[in-house]
């Protein structure tokens, strides 16, 4: 069935650091792919998705590209902030499926000044 | 605009009890999916609902059940609950099930006692 592996935390960068979040799904058919944030005592929030292959999705300075060839969504971020701390989730979700999202563990990461 | 609204925020229940959390979509927004995330976990899909039918239903017991409203409200019902039911409920909804369009809510803090 679908899955998600993601690199597992907790993350601890200084501030303007270079971040990279590991993430590699399983999959029967053409899923689309998605980085979503989730702070303290909140909700989760989409950061960016791919729905295809070769794809790359950006937000707020993250990217991910969608590579089939490897079925990985790394998540980077060329430069770190501390409000960036929060934890984040890598998610597929599979029209042939049903359009359910399968979640990564998700990975804590704490930004320090 | 409203995002996605779920009630109470918090609750404290004792095993065996039963439990109702309540959702209100966003604007707009006809499909509501919910999701049970355990400490330290990511989400997992528990069922979702469209034209107030249960239209998909991942892995979890009859315990779970749920109900959508004609103005596409939804509860999520848990019975006899377990100490393993305690977990952050979240309420997602979206536009005719594009997965690519779901909004999250802040959910329901659930502990089991």
């Amino acid at each position: 069935g679908d899955s998600v592996t993601q690199m597992e935390g907790p993350v601890t960068l200084s501030e303007e650091a270079f971040l990279t979040i590991n993430c590699t799904y399983t999959a029967t058919g053409y899923p689309s792919l998605f980085w979503y944030v989730q702070y303290p005592g909140e909700g989760l929030q989409l950061l960016l998705k791919a729905t295809k292959a070769d794809d790359k999705g950006s937000n707020k300075g993250f990217e991910a590209t969608y590579r089939k060839e490897t079925t990985s969504f790394h998540l980077e971020k060329g430069s770190v902030q501390v409000s960036d701390s929060a934890v984040y989730f890598c998610a597929l979700s599979d029209r042939d499926t049903g359009n359910q999202f399968y979640f990564g563990t998700g990975t804590s990461l704490t930004v320090i000044p | 605009d409203a995002g996605v609204t779920q009630s109470p925020t918090h609750l404290i229940k004792t095993r065996g009890q039963q439990v109702t959390l309540r959702c209100s979509p966003k604007s707009g927004h006809d499909t509501v999916s919910w999701y049970q995330q355990a400490l330290g976990q990511g989400p997992q899909f528990i069922f979702q609902y469209y034209e107030e039918e249960e239209r998909q239903r991942g892995n979890f017991p009859d315990r779970f059940s749920g109900h959508q409203f004609p103005n596409y409200s939804s509860e999520l019902n848990v019975n006899a609950l377990l100490l393993g039911d305690s977990a952050l409920y979240l309420c997602a909804s979206t536009l005719r099930g594009l997965h690519y369009g779901y909004t999250f809510g802040s959910g329901t803090r659930l502990t089991v006692v």
